[in-house]
């Protein structure tokens, strides 16, 4: 059964701690990528990879930084350096066809 | 950051009621426009991946249109049902790996 998986579904997290949000995919798709949702915005884009060890950074990368060692897996770790980080984080992969993305089920952070 | 817009934020109408939705992205340096069903407590899915100028697409009840010259794209829900309720997604990209998303459009079905 191929999809997308995170972890943790909620977090919490006291201010001025690092914390880790897992991303695992087993779609054998070569591109990933993290995304931010806050109330009433878009999908705002973290970071992604084309390949492993190698990623590029998005739209509003500050803050965060990843690592991409496998093929399969892409964890976002939040640092303290992120002033608002208390949001909802989506990983999503994509294959081939014009960039068509699957998600996982998100991961909840909340800072404490 | 590139723009764009989904409208209307949030729709309610009633079972068998038909509905649509816009999206408005740039008209220059256009690579695909995808729409996409989030349920809640749900991942979001792909309904489509449009490419070209004039595009239509059709999934059951569902339909969207694509004009890329003047930046805007039509999804179409023909006989509502209470299933069809989710907030849906559009994304502009202009190249593979970057798409600037919408914040969606909420549609609730009424039984």
């Amino acid at each position: 059964d191929g999809g997308i998986t995170q972890s943790p579904k909620y977090l919490f997290r006291k201010e001025g701690q690092n914390v880790t949000l897992s991303c695992e995919q087993n779609l054998n798709h070569d591109a990933m990528y993290w995304y931010r949702q806050d109330p009433g915005q878009g999908l705002r884009l973290i970071y992604y990879s084309q390949i492993v060890n190698d990623f590029q950074k998005g739209d509003i990368a500050e803050g965060y930084s990843v690592s991409r060692e496998k093929k399969e897996s892409f964890p976002l770790t939040v640092t303290s350096a992120q002033k608002n980080p208390t949001a909802f984080y989506l990983c999503a992969s994509s294959g081939h066809g014009y960039g068509e993305q699957f998600f996982g089920p998100g991961t909840r952070l909340t800072v404490l | 950051i590139l723009n764009v817009e989904q409208s209307p934020q949030s729709l309610h109408v009633q079972e068998g009621d038909s509905t649509n939705f816009t999206c408005s992205f740039p008209s220059s340096n256009f690579y695909a426009l995808h729409w996409y069903r989030w349920e809640t407590a749900k991942s979001p899915e792909a309904l489509f991946v449009m490419t070209l100028n004039g595009d239509e697409k059709k999934k059951g009840r569902i339909s969207a249109t694509l004009n890329t010259k003047e930046g805007y794209s039509y999804l179409y829900i023909k006989g509502s049902q209470p299933e069809d309720s989710a907030t849906y997604l559009c994304a502009f990209g202009y190249n593979f790996n970057k798409f600037y998303f919408g914040s969606g459009t909420k549609l609730n079905v009424k039984p």
